[in-house]
């Protein structure tokens, strides 16, 4: 989900459970999709990318899911762990002139792993 | 595995005080960058940088934000003249010319008073 302001959604797991976390994205010309992971006072750490001509991306414990036609991402951890929690951000592509690009992050989902 | 440093990790300054924000990027990255983030919002990108030039930044960033690569290694955001609404981390980035993945530091957390 998304949201503004300091009111992250927050996704709570009980360890070992499957956790799917959901971005939207605004930009149907982007290309290139990534997920972050940011635990407290940290910088966001890469967790796993995906381009716009796959639709599913397999990492360690993660996939990726994109669906281009209503332009939404997802996050899937297999077997969460209490290490998983944190707040997860997706963030897209955007090019601009000289083919040079940023990206443009989505507003986060905190996510609680319980014992 | 190599990784993005900042210094300093936090940093307290009067408001309308200069502030030096330095980043050491993973040495085989060409493009560089600077994200914000104010505490519980998202990162938003303030500026990109390649080939020791500016190559897009944002509305946050305006002529009281300035970026040089002074010696080949450091990365560096400079604040003129602070404002309390400048308070945030501030996140250095960078990436290689064979991918899009941007690696991140950890962060410089600024305080403004």
């Amino acid at each position: 989900g998304e949201s503004v302001g300091l009111h992250l959604p927050t996704l709570s797991v009980q360890e070992g459970d499957n956790s799917i976390i959901n971005c939207a994205y605004s930009n149907s010309a982007s290309d290139y999709f990534i997920w972050y992971k940011q635990e407290s006072g940290k910088g966001p750490q890469f967790i796993i990318d995906i381009r716009s001509n796959m639709d599913k991306r397999q990492g360690q414990r993660v996939t990726v899911l994109l669906n281009k036609t209503v332009k939404h991402l997802s996050l899937q951890i297999a077997a969460t762990q209490p290490g998983d929690s944190a707040v997860y951000f997706c963030a897209e592509k955007v090019v601009f002139s000289g083919g040079y690009n940023k990206l443009i992050f989505g507003a986060g989902t905190r996510l609680a792993v319980h014992p | 595995e190599p990784e993005v440093t900042q210094t300093p990790s936090h940093q307290v300054t009067q408001m309308g005080q200069e502030v030096i924000l330095r980043c050491v990027p993973i040495s085989n990255h060409l493009y560089f960058y600077w994200y914000r983030q104010i505490l519980g919002q998202k990162v938003e990108f303030l500026v990109s940088f390649y080939n020791n030039e500016i190559s897009e930044k944002s509305e946050i960033f305006d002529d009281q934000f300035s970026v040089e690569r002074p010696d080949g290694s450091n990365f560096t955001l400079k604040i003129r003249s602070t404002k309390l609404e400048d308070s945030a981390m501030y996140f250095c980035a960078g990436r290689s010319a064979s991918t899009d993945t941007q690696y991140f530091g950890p962060g410089t957390r600024l305080t403004v008073l």
